[in-house]
């Protein structure tokens, strides 16, 4: 079955870059109506989607993150990837990738890795 | 960017009661709503896709209604493994946003 690992920096000091990657294990990215999402959770707070990312590399942002984020896909390494630019405390966030399934324009998070904690501090 | 809406933030009900949480949309989602579990630390987990469709391994006491703006996810027999908070989540419009959570403890 289908499993999603996030790896990455855990602790990023503001104003520098957070980058993560999550691993797709049990089938491929490529495969299929899939689409592949980051969503966070900053501590005691509700869920976040940041975006989401097609494996021929088409992407939506969220536009609350303004130009700060970019999403990318690596087919060859079956993984994909998020980099959050210019962080602040207010980055710090469980951070979780998720494979979103598509019907139609219904679109629903069926897949979640286990997430991965950032922490922004200096 | 579509709010979504639940009520109540938190519950507490007894091993075996009913119980209903409500998303509410701010504006019409038709169907694109979806619905996840969370327990603490974990992951969260997709129980209802399309406002009503129970996902795969997604005990039978778990069901989800509604369209246009108000939804209902149900669960008809409260056991102990549901305590988690629950979210809904619209994907008619991007971003996609979710409610804000609704608690459920044991009593």
């Amino acid at each position: 079955q289908l499993q999603l690992q996030e790896s990455g920096s855990g602790l990023v000091k503001p104003s520098q870059t957070l980058s993560l990657t999550c691993a797709v294990s049990g089938g491929s990215i490529s495969g299929g109506d899939y689409s592949w999402s980051w969503v966070r959770q900053p501590p005691g707070k509700g869920l976040e989607w940041l975006g989401y990312i097609f494996h021929t590399g088409t992407t939506f942002y969220n536009p609350s993150l303004k130009s700060r984020v970019t999403m990318s896909v690596d087919t060859a390494k079956n993984q994909f990837s998020l980099r959050l630019r210019s962080v602040t405390a207010a980055d710090t966030a469980v951070y979780f990738c998720a494979r979103d399934r598509y019907q139609g324009f219904y679109f629903y998070m069926d897949v979640w890795g286990s997430g991965t904690t950032v922490t922004v501090s200096s | 960017d579509i709010q979504m809406t639940q009520a109540p933030p938190s519950l507490s009900a007894s091993v075996g009661d009913r119980v209903t949480i409500t998303c509410r949309a701010s504006q019409t989602i038709d169907n694109y709503l979806n619905w996840y579990q969370q327990k603490p630390g974990k992951a969260p987990k997709l129980l209802i896709y399309i406002a009503s469709n129970l996902q795969g391994g997604v005990p039978l006491r778990f069901s989800g209604s509604g369209s246009g703006t108000d939804f209902t996810l149900t669960i008809s027999s409260l056991q102990p493994e549901d305590i988690a908070t629950y979210y809904c989540q619209q994907n008619y419009k991007t971003p996609w946003t979710f409610g804000q959570g609704t608690k459920v403890e044991i009593k």
